[in-house]
Parts: C-alpha cells; sequence; structure tokens
C-alpha cells in the first residue's frame, strides 16, 4: 500500500528554538496532507490541512505563526514549531490520501517531540 | 467531536476472535465507517472501511448493521501483536477529508 513518511523521527531540542519535521508521500501524489497532534493517553487532534501551493487551513486555537506549514511539492510537507516550549512536547503525526484510489488516508509513523 | 462511540477497552484471549463495537447512530447517507488502529507511539493503520454492505480483507471484517447505525470490527484470530487503540471513525469518502478521532477501544490481547 501507499506509505508516508516522517523525519525526524525523533527530536529533542531546547526551549526557544525551532524544529522542523518533513512529511512526505513517498509512491503518491497528495495535494492535501494534514498534520495532527497527539498528547500522551489522548487521541489525535487536528492542526491544520496543508494545501499544496496555498496557504494551510489551521484549526480553531491552533496559533498558525507558531506552527509554519508548508506544502511546496505533491509529495512533501513540512511543519515547523518556532520558538518551541515544553509544553509544545508531543506527537505529531501527518497523513495524506491517495487520490484514485479507496481514498483511505494514509498515516506516517509519526515524530516526537521533547522541548526541554 | 467524534460521531461515534466505543467502549474504552476490551479484553482479548490469544487466538480468539476480537469483537469491536461502534455506535454511529447519527451517521449520513453518503459517510463510510472507517477503522484504523494504532499501535503505541505508531502513527494510525488503516484496516478497513465500508459504506453499506459487509467488507472482508485479510486483516478484518466489518458488518454493519441494515440500519447503520452500528458496526462491529472482526478480527478473526488475535495475535498479541493486534494489541494497540482501535478507532471507529465515519467520514465522506472524498478526496482531501480529514478524520475526526475519538478516544477509541484499547484492545489488548492476551496469551
Amino acid at each position: 500500500g501507499a506509505v508516508v513518511s516522517q523525519h525526524p523521527s525523533r527530536v529533542i531540542c531546547k526551549s526557544g528554538t525551532s524544529v522542523k519535521i518533513e512529511c512526505r508521500s513517498l509512491d503518491f501524489q497528495a495535494t492535501t496532507m494534514f498534520w495532527y497532534r497527539q498528547f500522551p493517553k489522548q487521541s489525535l487532534m487536528l492542526m491544520a490541512t496543508s494545501n499544496e501551493g496555498s496557504k494551510a487551513t489551521y484549526e480553531q486555537g491552533v496559533e498558525k505563526d507558531k506552527f509554519l506549514i508548508n506544502h511546496a511539492s505533491l509529495t512533501l510537507s513540512t511543519l515547523t514549531v518556532t520558538s518551541a516550549h515544553p509544553e509544545d512536547s508531543s506527537f505529531y503525526i501527518c497523513s495524506a490520501d491517495q487520490r484514485g484510489g479507496l481514498n483511505e488516508q494514509f498515516f506516517g509513523p509519526g515524530t516526537r517531540l521533547t522541548v526541554l | 467531536d467524534a460521531k461515534t462511540t466505543q467502549p474504552p477497552s476490551m479484553d482479548c484471549a490469544e487466538g480468539r476472535a476480537a469483537n469491536l463495537p461502534c455506535n454511529h447512530s447519527t451517521i449520513s447517507g453518503n459517510e463510510y465507517v472507517y477503522w484504523y488502529r494504532q499501535i503505541h507511539s505508531q502513527g494510525p493503520q488503516y484496516i478497513i472501511h465500508g459504506l453499506k454492505n459487509n467488507e472482508t480483507n485479510e486483516m478484518a471484517s466489518l458488518i454493519i448493521t441494515e440500519d447503520r447505525k452500528s458496526s462491529t470490527l472482526i478480527l478473526p484470530h488475535a495475535t498479541l501483536r493486534d494489541t494497540a487503540v482501535y478507532y471507529c471513525i465515519v467520514r465522506v469518502n472524498n478526496y482531501g477529508q480529514n478524520f475526526v478521532f475519538g478516544p477509541g477501544t484499547r484492545l489488548s490481547v492476551l496469551p
């Protein structure tokens, strides 16, 4: 089946620094990708919808200036957590739809962010 | 908010069938029932989806009631590797539509 990758798989950074997370669709093109966040023992929460060639759409309560999303190609979306703080520590997961398939959505393996 | 309700947890003996229920009483006519699972510290994995007919694949079977207000995911021979959180989600089958995750059911397969 279709594969979505994320890089890095885990990252530890100091408070105040910025972290970039990449999401790639490896064998299909995705004009739309999604970014989710999952805190411990909670479910996935949608943060934003990433659209190739246009601005991302953010969910209510998600700061667009803090979580920068760039979807510059049909196979790559990036999420940059700017000026990270300990409360941003979470599991970040991306997903993408494979157009023309069964429309099941494929999820990446996730990125564990720890902000010290 | 999620449009489905699931029991928070279930146990199943290894080698037995695991039957995971899901209620979706407000499902719309154009919404599909999707099942995903999430093993600890991994991304969600697609299992199966269906509209109104029962579906089967190499991983599981999906039984949808005639009124479509509930469904059951069946893992025919559960193994220890099936221990995970299972999410039942209703969603229109359109490209570019996100998923809304509820708390899911934590299935523990016991030896």
